[in-house]
This record gives structure tokens, sequence and C-alpha cells, in this order.
């Protein structure tokens, strides 16, 4: 297991599309988490999971996107409708239980809404 | 208000310089602090955890000061190679997890 990883790498859509993001952590983490990050920016909390249960989400993460984790390993984070604004790096992150532990990052899924 | 601030930079500074970056947050709740580097398009690397004690690790130290809610990070003799940018992070735990990341300071070291 060498680290975080996410795919695909890069996705262009239409906008009105739908897409599907997958994040795999590593093995000995039971906390996922994604993020959105635009230019200039530092990344944004959407959402974290505990093993399989989804623990928090944010405001940002509107009714079309919804993420899962339905045997606590792997990760899918779906967006409905995509919209240009939705243009922005997905980061998955995964972290050991305890406080205090950082989080060890994917490289990354960038997404374009054309 | 941001819930996490830094100073955008960019901070531009000669090899073998001593640069320091601060970042204040606005909960004070707030539990852990770490100091991230983010090459350009490439994903955030955690550089270092920061705690109340203060911690070094070689040319790095972070600080922590609770009552002014305030992280710093000093970076010692600096390489072409520390150019990047530097994320403050927080994490409260009360009333739900969050994890807050600043904007990043954007560093660049000149030879």
């Amino acid at each position: 297991d060498t680290g975080v990883s996410q795919d695909p790498r890069h996705k262009i859509t239409k906008r009105g599309q739908n897409v599907t993001f997958r994040c795999d952590p590593i093995s000995e983490h039971n906390r996922l988490y994604w993020y959105r990050q635009t230019l200039g920016q530092g990344p944004e909390f959407l959402t974290y999971f505990q093993n399989e249960a989804q623990l928090e989400k944010s405001r940002l993460l509107s009714d079309r996107f919804s993420a899962e984790r339905p045997k606590g390993s792997f990760s899918t984070l779906e967006i409905q409708r995509t919209e240009q604004g939705d243009s922005a790096m997905y980061l998955c992150a995964s972290s050991a239980d305890g406080q205090g532990n950082g989080y060890t990052f994917g490289s990354g899924t960038r997404l374009t809404v054309v | 208000r941001k819930e996490v601030e830094q100073d955008p930079g960019p901070f531009n500074v000669p090899e073998g310089a001593t640069v320091a970056f601060n970042c204040t947050y606005s909960n004070s709740a707030s539990q852990s602090f770490f100091w991230y580097r983010q090459d350009c398009r490439k994903e955030p690397k955690l550089l270092m955890s920061v705690y109340s004690s203060g911690n070094e690790d070689g040319r790095f130290t972070a600080q922590l000061n609770r009552a002014s809610q305030y992280i710093s990070l000093l970076i010692r003799d600096s390489k072409l190679s520390d150019s990047a940018t530097y994320l403050c992070v927080v994490t409260s735990y009360t009333g739900g997890f969050k994890t807050i990341f600043g904007a990043g300071t954007r560093l660049f070291v000149k030879a």
C-alpha cells in the first residue's frame, strides 16, 4: 500500500452530466475525507467518514453531491448534473484514528466542466 | 472573517534567508494544528504538527500561541527546494469534527 489513490486523475465533462470519482485510502486508516480545491485557495472540506459512517457533511455539499464508503474501505464521490462552478481539484485524504493525526492526501481528481 | 487566515504572500527570499509565516484562527476550541506544504499542481503534504510547547524539525520550527490564537512557521537557511505554498491547518472536535485549511502562503526562494 503506497498511499492514497484517486481515480481518475483528470475528468472533462459536459455541463449537466454526472461524474463519479473513486478514492482508495491507506488500508490502516479508518478516517477518509473529501476536499475540494480551486486555484489560489486552500482545500475546502466536503465530507468525512469514519469507517463506513459518514459523520460530517459541509454546507458546501449540495444535493447534487453524494459520497459513499460502503465497506469502510474505498469511497466514491458523485456529482450529479454538473455545473461549471464544480470545476476544481477534488482531493481525498485519509488518517488514522485519534486526534492530532495529520492527513495523507491522494493526488486528486481534476474536474473540468465545459 | 475567515476561520483560518494567512498572509498570501508571495514571499520572495534569497537562498539562505530565514523566513517566517503567520496564521491566525478564530475558533478558540481548536485542538490540533498543522503545517502542510503544497507544490504547484500537487497534493498537500504534511510538513509538521504544531504543539503547544513548540517543535522543531531540522530547519523548520513551528510555534503555537493559544492565547492569541496564532501559529507560526519559521524556515531557516532557505533552500531553492523550499519554494512552495505553505498551508496552515486547524482542527476542532467540539460540536462535530471540523478541519479548516488556510488559503496558503506562497514562498519563492531565489538563487
